[in-house]
């Protein structure tokens, strides 16, 4: 169950796309299409952006999108915006029935 | 609406035992898997275990080595985590998380946490 592997951080300006990666194995984010996305303010509990790799739950911005291929999960987050300053966390199912997350990846808005 | 309310955490030493608690609400309880999830100080996510509806299935993380056990009381709408031998690197907020019906991997509503300090 080793952690899926993101970069620690990025940067962009307001109104650019950015692009985090998730890197895992055939064990698990390329063995289902079960990946999510989270999204962290600081001292917040984490908040779901996508799941089953491409999928938005109900009132998160279409800014938002997941893509996968192969044993690497992508989210893009295009016209970026102050308030989406955070932190972010890929995760996802696994062969063994558990669930692994990425280290996450600190998004800084310039 | 949905709430999960974790409490039970503070602070034990290295050796020691605790037990969280999660009180559930607003939805129909023994029809959804939950998931422990713990953030130490400072760093990311970490799975910790999970239990389906009526704790036919439950699963945990290589690294507890058989540490923590997870159950649950569907009369109580409560979910627990009975952490023993517990040590330094156990130091974390711990989120009880709900898996949405039907999906293998949607974590759909997390509680605020309730912080485990492991120290002496």
């Amino acid at each position: 169950q080793s952690a899926l592997t993101q970069p620690a951080s990025v940067s962009g300006s307001p109104g650019q796309s950015i692009t985090i990666s998730c890197s895992g194995t055939s064990s698990d984010v390329g063995g289902y299409n079960l990946v999510s996305w989270f999204q962290q303010h600081p001292g917040r509990a984490p908040k779901i952006i996508i799941y089953d790799v491409t999928n938005r739950p109900s009132g998160v911005s279409n800014r938002f999108s997941g893509s996968k291929s192969g044993n690497m999960a992508s989210l893009t987050i295009s016209g970026l915006q102050a308030e989406d300053e955070a932190d972010y966390y890929c995760s996802s199912y696994t062969t063994t029935s558990t669930v692994v997350f990425g280290g996450g990846t600190k998004l800084t808005v310039l | 609406e949905v709430q999960l309310v974790e409490s039970g955490g503070g602070l034990v030493k290295p050796g020691g035992s605790l037990r969280l608690s999660c009180a559930a609400s607003g939805f129909t309880f023994d029809g959804y898997t939950i998931n422990w999830v713990r953030q130490a100080p400072g760093k990311g996510l970490e799975w910790v275990s999970s239990i389906s509806g009526i704790s036919r299935y439950i699963y945990y993380a290589d690294s507890l080595k058989g540490r923590f056990t997870i159950s649950r009381d569907n009369a109580k709408n409560s979910l627990f985590l009975q952490m023993n031998s517990l040590s330094a690197e156990d130091t974390a907020v711990y989120f009880c998380v709900r898996a949405r019906r039907g999906y293998q991997h949607y974590f759909d509503f997390w509680g605020q946490g309730t912080l485990v300090t492991v120290s002496s």
